[in-house]
């Protein structure tokens, strides 16, 4: 069972590229969300899902996008990358059917991404 | 004013001392309450989950809730260099209100030996 598994790992980007960071759970949650890390920031809510075919924003949703086309998916997307946007990046799933929707959140490892 | 209020720390302890790890938060609604452990470039991971006020032990960690003064603490007992981390508290209303945890910034925790 590997849980949240976040594809990459690490990256570069130069400033203006664009790329897709891949979150896949094996826990059949309906709810899948994107965090932000910053030092001295704590995590941010970027995007969330509440379920195949829904994304809703969160607390900093500018410059991303994501999809959820399948349950176990959750795509996040920089359009142009920005300096701004150097951070490591969490995804997290909640919620099987049967549970309270406030049951805690698992965590991925993170991808580190650097844009010059 | 955030929600949730953590200071960040660094806490620096000898191995073997009580910890205390406390988050304040103003919104009374929250009912659910978490605390969760990140190591060095790692992802958070749930370490204690309580619902509603009082204490709940596991092992060496208790998590205790005071609603009444919005104060929710972690203690861990005869601590380890192995539980050097960040300490993440979290929490969140009951299903019909947002389902969203809000999360404190974290606070470093190290255990020298």
């Amino acid at each position: 069972n590997a849980g949240v598994t976040q594809t990459p790992k690490f990256r570069v980007l130069k400033t203006g590229q664009s790329m897709t960071l891949l979150c896949a759970q094996d826990m059949n949650h309906e709810y899948m969300y994107w965090y932000r890390q910053d030092p001295g920031m704590g995590l941010r809510l970027i995007h969330y899902s509440v379920g195949e075919g829904t994304t809703a924003k969160g607390e900093v949703p500018d410059g991303y996008n994501v999809s959820r086309l399948k349950k176990q998916n959750f795509l996040l997307g920089l359009e142009s990358a920005a300096p701004s946007q150097t951070s490591v990046y969490f995804c997290a799933s909640s919620y099987s059917r049967g549970e309270s929707p406030s049951q805690p959140q698992h965590f991925g490892d993170g991808t580190r991404l650097s844009i010059l | 004013q955030k929600e949730v209020e953590q200071d960040p720390g660094p806490l620096s302890v000898p191995e073997g001392a009580i910890v205390s790890l406390n988050c304040t938060y103003s919104n009374s609604a929250f009912q659910y309450f978490m605390w969760y452990r990140q190591y060095s470039r790692k992802g958070p991971e749930l370490l204690m989950y309580t619902y509603s006020s009082g204490n709940k032990e596991d092992g060496r960690f208790t998590a205790q809730v005071d609603k009444s003064s919005k104060y929710i603490s972690l203690f861990i007992r005869d601590s380890q260099p192995s539980d050097s981390a960040t300490y993440l508290c979290a929490m969140s209303v009951p299903s019909g209100g947002s389902y969203i945890p809000t999360f404190g910034r974290g606070t470093s925790l190290i255990v020298h030996p």
